[in-house]
């Protein structure tokens, strides 16, 4: 079975412009949560999708939005970017009332 | 809400000495404690997790923790090391009273010598 998947790996952006990334769950797994990691800390936990609704949010702008679409595979977006938003931003998913979480390699975005 | 506090940056040790690694959490609610292992460009990995029952979890790779519930600890421990366990850990904890808000700690760098 295919892992989960972020696209793309690498990115690099510019202050001011959005960006998209992307997430495909392992099959079967129906929660998608999103995670910013900034190197040298661990990952701070930005949203959990659980079928097609939000189900927890962390300390973050609203600058930060998502979706999950009815394939469970979701999308977090980000406007208006700082040189902050710099970091790897991982994606994990898990199966229904899952304890464990699966992780993607994430996508790391370079703002400059 | 859930906290998690590694206490310990960094922890250099030669190869095939014992180690430990700390976790501290704090929660209002029964929690689920883990250990993931991140190395360098890759996503994180679960070494072990603890839902409930013995206090004592084995996990992946020869590691192990404990659940102290009255100290809040679960400290990573593993008898002998190799070069290969050279990688970044974390702790996380979430409650049990439903939803999959996981919160991790800061990790620990643990850098094993020859």
């Amino acid at each position: 079975d295919a892992g989960v998947t972020q696209s793309p790996t690498h990115l690099i952006k510019t202050r001011g412009q959005h960006v998209t990334l992307r997430c495909s769950p392992i099959s079967g797994h129906k929660s998608v949560s999103w995670y910013q990691q900034v190197l040298g800390q661990g990952p701070q936990f930005i949203f959990q999708y659980y079928e097609k609704e939000e189900r927890g949010r962390g300390n973050f702008p609203d600058r930060f939005s998502a979706r999950q679409f009815p394939n469970y595979s979701s999308e977090l977006n980000v406007n208006a970017l700082l040189l902050g938003d710099s970091a790897l931003y991982l994606c994990a998913t898990a199966r229904l009332n899952g304890e464990k979480l699966f992780f993607g390699s994430g996508t790391q975005l370079s703002v400059l | 809400a859930q906290s998690v506090t590694q206490l310990d940056s960094q922890v250099p040790v030669f190869e095939e000495a014992p180690v430990e690694l700390r976790c501290n959490y704090s929660s209002s609610v029964s929690v689920y404690l883990f250990w993931y292992v991140q190395y360098p460009n890759q996503g994180l990995q679960l070494l072990l997790k603890y839902l409930s029952g013995s206090t004592l979890v084995k996990g992946i790779n020869g590691f192990e923790a404990e659940f102290n519930k009255s100290q809040t600890s679960f400290h990573l421990r593993k008898p002998s090391v190799h070069i290969s366990d050279t990688a970044e850990y974390f702790c996380a904890v979430r409650g049990n009273t439903g939803g999959f808000k996981t919160i991790f700690g800061a990790g620990t760098r643990l850098f094993v010598k020859a």
